[in-house]
Formats: C-alpha cells, structure tokens, sequence
C-alpha cells in the first residue's frame, strides 16, 4: 500500500533563511507527487506537483522539489523563507483511484 | 473558476444528531473526492464519485457515512448519529478530466473544508 513518511513534526526556520522539509514515500510503480500547504483553519492550496520529466519541479511561491528516485524522496526547498510561508505542509502521493494518500504534516514556523 | 466551496464551513452538533456537508466543485470537474482530517493528521481518503458514479466506498468509515452526488454536480457527505470521534475537518476536492486543458485526475483541488464538532 502506498504511504507517505514527512519526519519533521515541526520546523523552525528564521525569516530569510533557506527551508528544506523532507519527504519520503512508498508505492511500487512511478509516482504522482504533491506538495500542499494549509493554514490554520483552512484548506489545502497546491504548492506544486510531478508527474514526470524533469526531476526538479517549480511551484507557487518561490517552492521546488526535487524527486529522487532512488531515495524515494520528494523534498521541498525554498531559497528564503518569508514570515507568511508559516503553515503546515503537506506531502501527499497518488494512490489507486487517484486518491492521495498523505503525510501527517511538517509544521513550519517562522521567526523573526 | 470560482474554485470548490463548502457549506457549512462549521458545524457544532451533539451527539446522536445526523448532520449534512455540501460541496461544489469546480464546474467541468467530473471527479470529486471526500477527506477527512483529524488533528494533527493528514487527509484521509473517503471517497469519489466521477460524474455522479461512487467509485469508491469503501473507506467510508461506517455504514453510519454515507455521499451523494445526485446529477453529477455538488456533492452531499451525511454523517447520522454522530459521535464525538466524528469531529474533525471533511474536506472535498475535485479534479478535471484528461483532456480538458491538461488535466489530470490526480490534481485535486480542495475546498475550505467543513469543520464537524460534535459535543
């Protein structure tokens, strides 16, 4: 079955600084990978998204991920952190069905 | 494209009530899909209809939950009887078609989400 592994419950960065929030799956076939943000209280907005080719995919807001197969990893970067970029994250693969299946979630604060 | 939107997008109810979310997806989306999010966690899958078909029920969590999506349009999730483990976050999302405008029934676009407290 397919699953998604975020180890970082919770990650402090402060504001300018570089982010990297790790992301790890499992499924048996070439993935559908998505990265998601949500802040409190609201839904899920897509970051970015790879289906194929290129193994570094470029997103909203400054956001990219690069998918490494052998390490069956999608992690997200972002050059410099802004106090707006504080909210969960979420890492999330394609599933039979096309359904998602997701990772708990890495929170991200921001300080200043 | 106005995006998905849910009604309400709060719901305080006690327990043993029957309560009733709707969804509108994105109009042209024929694929729209039910979450659950509890505290602290993921999304959890619940199910999916293409057009007004439920593909998939089987992670409904009881026989007590049940969808519909009666002309292939909005969506109805109806929990009855509910309990305080009910509480949580029910998210609905909605994905186009192959072949409108590079669509992919993986790319889910998610509403606001309906917030269930059961007292």
């Amino acid at each position: 079955a397919q699953s998604v592994t975020q180890p970082d419950i919770h990650i402090t960065v402060s504001e300018g600084a570089s982010l990297e929030l790790r992301c790890n799956y499992s499924y048996g076939a070439t993935p559908y990978l998505f990265w998601y943000v949500q802040s409190p209280g609201q839904g899920l907005q897509l970051l970015l998204k790879y289906f194929s080719g290129d193994t570094l995919v470029q997103g909203i807001k400054g956001f990219e991920a690069e998918f490494k197969r052998s390490q069956s990893s999608f992690n997200l970067r972002k050059p410099s952190v802004h106090w707006s970029d504080a909210a969960e994250y979420f890492c999330a693969v394609g599933a039979e069905g096309n359904k998602l299946v997701f990772g708990a979630g890495t929170i991200l604060r921001v300080k200043s | 494209d106005t995006g998905v939107s849910q009604n309400p997008r709060h719901k305080i109810t006690k327990r043993g009530q029957n309560v009733t979310f709707r969804c509108d997806p994105i109009s042209e989306h024929n694929r729209l899909y039910w979450y659950r999010q509890t505290l602290g966690q993921g999304p959890e899958f619940l199910t999916y209809f293409q057009n007004e078909a439920q593909l998939e029920k089987s992670r409904l969590l009881s026989d007590r939950f049940s969808a519909e999506r009666p002309k292939g349009s909005f969506s109805t999730l109806e929990i009855q009887r509910t309990e305080q483990g009910d509480s949580a976050m029910y998210l609905c999302a909605s994905s186009p078609p192959p072949g409108l405008a590079g669509g992919h029934y993986n790319e889910q676009f998610f509403g606001p989400g309906t917030r269930l407290t059961v007292l």
